[in-house]
């Protein structure tokens, strides 16, 4: 049974350019999450997807955007990076729960240096 | 507001039990969880609890749940050094799309 899976695993990038990271859910998942994690931080949430739409979206620019697809895999793009971009990006999936909530199950992320 | 406390820093020695705390401030959060990272890795969840609930042990671990006073905590029975890394708290709401709320982590050192 594979579990959450992120590509690529390291990335560099400059100033201004675009990025496209990654996420495959667990089997049988169809809700992802995407967080993100600054060295030393705790993980801050970017925005979920469900059923190809955005649900839930934290407090980050429009500069981040996503996309699932009918496979329930996902997209994270981030235009225009800055310097502050740089962390590690967390792709976490779950079962939408018609009762109970589900726990995220997560990758192993996505390091993304800016240079 | 949403926010989760935890300390920063735990050193315990092999065989020892250790106690990780965590204070959150969203009264309405239904679960909460407690995730592991090791150095490189994702985030790997240990156990969660129910706010209803004050208890719950999984092998060696316990997580003790204070509703009233919104803490929460994390033993670790017998700690083995595979246990060193960073345990983050982590609280959801009541909502069908819920995002983590996570603390800082804390960095838990066992020494042989």
């Amino acid at each position: 049974d594979a579990g959450v899976t992120q590509s690529p695993t390291h990335l560099i990038k400059t100033r201004g350019q675009q990025v496209t990271l990654r996420c495959s859910p667990k089997s049988g998942h169809d809700t992802v999450s995407w967080y993100q994690q600054a060295l030393g931080q705790g993980p801050q949430f970017i925005f979920q997807y469900y059923e190809e739409e955005e649900r839930q979206r934290g407090n980050f620019p429009d500069r981040f955007s996503g996309h699932q697809f009918p496979n329930y895999s996902s997209e994270l793009n981030v235009n225009a990076l800055l310097l502050g971009d740089s962390a590690l990006y967390l792709c976490a999936s779950s079962l939408k729960g018609d009762r109970d909530i589900q726990p995220q199950h997560f990758g192993d992320g996505t390091r993304l240096s800016i240079l | 507001g949403e926010d989760v406390e935890q300390s920063l820093f735990l050193s315990v020695r092999e065989g020892d039990s250790s106690v990780i705390n965590c204070t959150y401030t969203d009264s309405s959060s239904t679960y909460l969880y407690w995730y592991k990272q090791e150095p490189g890795a994702g985030l790997q969840l240990l156990t969660y609890i129910f706010s209803n609930m004050d208890m719950k042990q999984d092998q060696r671990l316990t997580v003790l749940l204070n509703k009233k006073d919104k803490h929460l905590s994390l033993r670790i029975a017998d700690t083995q050094t595979g246990d060193s890394a960073i345990y983050f708290c982590a609280e959801t709401g009541d909502t069908g799309f819920q995002k983590l709320v996570f603390g800082t982590g804390t960095r838990l050192l066992v020494s042989p």
